[in-house]
């Protein structure tokens, strides 16, 4: 079993549609837990970042963790064209040797006009 | 522009060969990672730099290899390429030492063996 695991998709969705992306893990050293948005021929960019278990809410976009069943969440609101690209999960245990970012295999989101 | 920048952008090459990719941090960082996404994998950390010394390694094979110069710039040294060594190349750098630092990646160096 890969340590991160996120839907592979790819997932196509109309404009002003509500996005869900999701990840689920299986290290229980992980504790902090980010989103990175990586454009077609772009490095990643970090979106959103969070530790704890909860929801975290940056404009248009929330971060949801539930640590107790190790599963995290990306929501995306009123998406937008400018919201098509590759979303990928990552996960570190935080310092010293977990200090590594693992990766989900990301998903491709289109948002159609 | 998130002030990494690599070179080359595109490498094409043969297998047996090898080759080095270079990675320039931001500014005022001194940690520098180097990863590999590729399809199937994903994307995979390979190692971490911090102020010159190795801090953290994740999945790097023998035949590659990294180091951080005093200047803080650091260049992947791969080796023996054989055609699954394909990919995308990204760096990052951050202020500290890793863990909760944001990591700021560079546009990446696309590696095609023949």
């Amino acid at each position: 079993q890969k340590e991160v695991e996120q839907d592979p998709g790819p997932l196509s969705v109309p404009e002003g549609a509500i996005v869900s992306l999701n990840c689920t893990y299986s290290n229980s050293a992980f504790q902090y837990f980010m989103w990175y948005r990586q454009y077609s021929r772009k490095g990643p960019e970090l979106l959103m970042y969070t530790y704890s278990s909860g929801n975290k809410e940056d404009g248009r976009f929330t971060a949801q963790v539930d640590k107790s069943s190790k599963y995290i969440s990306l929501f995306i609101r009123d998406s937008q064209p400018s919201d098509s690209a590759t979303y990928l999960c990552a996960m570190s245990g935080g310092t010293g040797a977990n200090s590594k970012l693992t990766f989900g295999k990301g998903i491709t989101l289109s948002v159609r006009p | 522009d998130s002030g990494v920048t690599q070179t080359p952008k595109h490498l094409i090459t043969a297998t047996g060969q090898r080759v080095t990719l270079r990675c320039s941090p931001r500014s005022g960082d001194l940690s520098v990672y180097w990863y590999q996404q590729s399809l199937d994998q994903g994307l995979q950390f390979l190692i971490q730099y911090y102020n010159g010394e190795e801090r953290a390694k994740g999945n790097i094979l023998e035949r590659f290899s990294a180091q951080q110069f005093p200047d803080l710039h650091s260049e992947l040294n791969l080796s023996s390429l054989e055609l699954g060594d394909s990919a995308l190349y990204f760096c990052a750098s951050s202020v500290g030492r890793g863990g909760i630092d944001e990591q700021y990646f560079g546009p990446g160096t696309r590696l095609t063996v023949t």
